[in-house]
């Protein structure tokens, strides 16, 4: 695909289940980030991957919160024993390299916990 | 203290005016600079990026950095209806890192 593709464009769960989130990064990009935006704030950084080095995690807010990357490829956000205040947009963004390239980011998946 | 403060507006305007945006931060370290647009349930997009002082132009758009200041600016000029958005600046140490503003939310009127 031309863009950065995130599944699902929505969803709502129940407070105390899981949930993965799924990023397609642009073919080609060795670099993708995890970043959330809650209703009326900046996008909150939270996790990093490039390229075979150690992911950045220091965004995490909680151990609740894992991030996976299959190579170059796939990502999964998941988020265990959701919480209302995890409720927010969840926005993948990848670039060619870490480095000095813009960040080019998927349309989201807008969480609701109930 | 916030890392990176800016008004959310909204801002309204009518078609043609010059829109000014402003964001302060609090890092002196910081050297990336950039402001994205984000329609309404999209992606935010990238629009300007630097990562010196001085002015940068694109077209519409033009980008102030005063880091003696902390401070950035983006202009659009002869705003149009399309450019209705939110607008986020961002600023960080590395590029990966980005701390960004709360965004300001634009209406250009036809």
């Amino acid at each position: 695909g031309a863009g950065v593709s995130q599944s699902p464009s929505n969803k709502v769960t129940e407070k105390g289940k899981d949930v993965e989130l799924r990023c397609d990064p642009i073919s080609g990009h060795t670099a993708l980030y995890w970043y959330r935006q809650r209703l009326g704030q900046g996008l909150e950084f939270l996790i990093y991957f490039q390229g075979n080095s150690a992911p950045d995690k220091s965004g995490l807010p909680s151990d609740r919160f894992s991030a996976e990357r299959t190579g170059e490829s796939v990502s999964t956000l998941t988020i265990q024993r959701t919480q209302q205040e995890d409720s927010a947009v969840y926005l993948c963004a990848s670039s060619r390299t870490g480095f000095g390239s813009p960040l080019h980011f998927g349309n989201g998946t807008r969480l609701t916990v109930t | 203290q916030k890392e990176v403060e800016q008004d959310p507006g909204p801002l309204s305007v009518p078609e043609g005016a010059i829109v000014s945006l402003n964001c302060t931060y609090s890092n002196s370290a910081f050297q990336y600079f950039m402001w994205y647009r984000q329609y309404s349930r999209k992606g935010p997009e990238l629009l300007m990026y630097t990562y010196s002082s001085g002015n940068k132009e694109d077209g519409r758009f033009t980008a102030q950095v005063d880091k003696s200041s902390k401070y950035i600016s983006l202009f659009i000029r002869d705003s149009q209806p399309s450019d209705s958005a939110t607008y986020l600046c961002a600023v960080g140490e590395n590029d990966y890192k980005l701390s960004f503003g709360a965004g300001t939310t634009v209406t250009v009127r036809a």
